[in-house]
């Protein structure tokens, strides 16, 4: 079946690590997008990517870093500069940016120890 | 700029009770509306969406919603819940500009008691 995977489902980081999240699709969606989710605050868009090689910064974009080298793979690091960056983390995808149906990931709960 | 909120950040009901999730949106062009839902550590599913036409939507598990836009509403409704939709609920909002741009509200965490 087509879908998004997300890996790991939880996962620890130390203060002053870089961890990646890593978020792969086999829907040929050519949009990819990674959300962060806190209590009561809904869905902020971190990045996103359109097409391969190419990315945009969403809205708390500070302390995070991305790549997109292959269609299907999107993974999320998340720097020591993030100050706080125990949170729920989402990848979805989509058909392209003008379809704005998404499909989502099972999420990374990302908490730092 | 757009925006979304959803007027409820917890909905408690009694099972087989009706139910409405309210969601208002600001805008000033053209917008796709969504609801989406997420069960406990899991991801978002998408529920129902309007994109033209009918302004009755019908989407998955039996719920409604039904698009206003002289209220720039979008609420989300069940006639009758079961304890399986007990969930977060959010509702989103896509504006058909250049490029792309949907907002998610806060979401509404539903629970459905015995």
């Amino acid at each position: 079946d087509g879908g998004i995977t997300q890996s790991p489902k939880y996962l620890f980081r130390k203060e002053g690590q870089n961890v990646t999240l890593s978020c792969e699709q086999n829907l040929n969606h050519d949009a990819m997008y990674w959300y962060r989710q806190d209590p009561g605050q809904g869905l902020r868009l971190i990045y996103y990517s359109q097409i391969v090689n190419d990315f945009q910064k969403g809205d708390i974009a500070e302390g995070y870093s991305v790549s997109r080298e292959k269609k299907e793979s999107f993974p999320l690091t998340v720097t020591s500069a993030q100050k706080n960056p125990t949170a729920f983390y989402l990848c979805a995808s989509s058909i392209g940016t003008g379809s704005t149906v998404y499909t989502f990931g099972s999420g990374t709960r990302l908490t730092v120890v | 700029a757009q925006s979304v909120t959803q007027l409820d950040s917890q909905v408690p009901v009694f099972e087989e009770a009706p139910v409405e999730l309210r969601c208002n949106y600001s805008s000033s062009v053209s917008v796709y509306l969504f609801w989406y839902v997420q069960y406990p550590n899991q991801g978002l599913q998408l529920l129902l969406k309007y994109l033209s036409g009918s302004t009755l939507v019908k989407g998955i598990n039996g719920f409604e919603a039904e698009f206003n836009k002289s209220q720039t509403s979008f609420h989300l409704r069940k006639p009758s819940v079961h304890i399986s939709d007990t969930a977060e609920y959010f509702c989103a909002v896509s504006v058909a500009l250049r490029g792309f741009k949907t907002i998610f509200g806060a979401g509404t965490r539903l629970f459905v008691k015995a």
